[in-house]
């Protein structure tokens, strides 16, 4: 049962324009979410995380929504560079899992010049 | 400093042979993790520490075992490699009672 989705294998967007990532989750315990992006032969680096008592996190060009009552999340990057081109992972940790994180499987963004 | 250190970089082991994934941080944390990531599967927890002497089941930890060496060292033991657990392994820490875990650079195993 895969408590944390990411639906968009992929996303391509112009140099300059907003890149949106999508993440949902079902475990309702859940209540601190982590972006990680990670470029090919690397390991995951941290992005940005918000916890539950907030709706918005904003760092720079990086900002994450939290629509509690959907159980989703978004990455929004603005504007978009090629050098963003990577995969994007959500996280989430909370309850029983404090500390461990469970991954979304990931979505490849492209970012054209 | 070298953050999250894993050797080796890539594996080629044949089915049934044992082998030791080491990984080592410099940062002073106390928890650290062990992942395998597979295609449209994302991160999967193998298994965790969350301080020195102590370990945990994560999410698929059936074929692993795991040594917390001391603070600084975790170590995954395949002890008779699958094909199935062709993947690449990413260690990872944190400091205690944070969220945000930092990667190494991953072990590509390929078992034959």
């Amino acid at each position: 049962d895969q408590q944390v989705k990411q639906n968009s294998p992929s996303l391509s967007v112009q140099e300059g324009r907003i890149s949106i990532l999508n993440c949902d989750y079902t475990n309702s315990m859940f209540d601190y979410f982590l972006w990680y992006k990670k470029y090919p032969a690397e390991g995951p680096t941290f992005l940005i995380s918000i916890s539950s008592i907030k709706d918005k996190n904003e760092d720079g060009r990086f900002t994450v929504f939290l629509n509690k009552s959907a159980k989703h999340l978004s990455l929004h990057i603005v504007p978009s560079q090629p050098g963003d081109s990577a995969v994007y992972f959500c996280a989430a940790t909370g309850g029983t899992s404090y500390g461990k994180l469970t991954f979304g499987q990931g979505t490849i963004l492209t970012v054209h010049p | 400093n070298a953050g999250v250190t894993q050797t080796p970089k890539f594996q080629v082991l044949k089915t049934g042979q044992s082998m030791t994934l080491q990984c080592a941080q410099d940062m002073n944390h106390n928890s650290m993790y062990w992942y395998r990531q597979d295609p449209g599967m994302g991160l999967r927890l193998i298994y965790y520490s969350a301080s020195e002497g102590t370990t945990d089941k994560g999410e698929v930890p059936n074929g692993y075992n795991v040594s917390r060496l001391n603070k600084r060292e975790f170590s995954l033991r395949l002890e008779s490699a699958a094909p199935s657990q062709t993947s690449v392994y990413f260690c990872a820490s944190s400091e205690a009672l944070k969220n945000e875990q930092f990667f190494g650079p991953g072990t590509r195993l390929t078992v034959l």
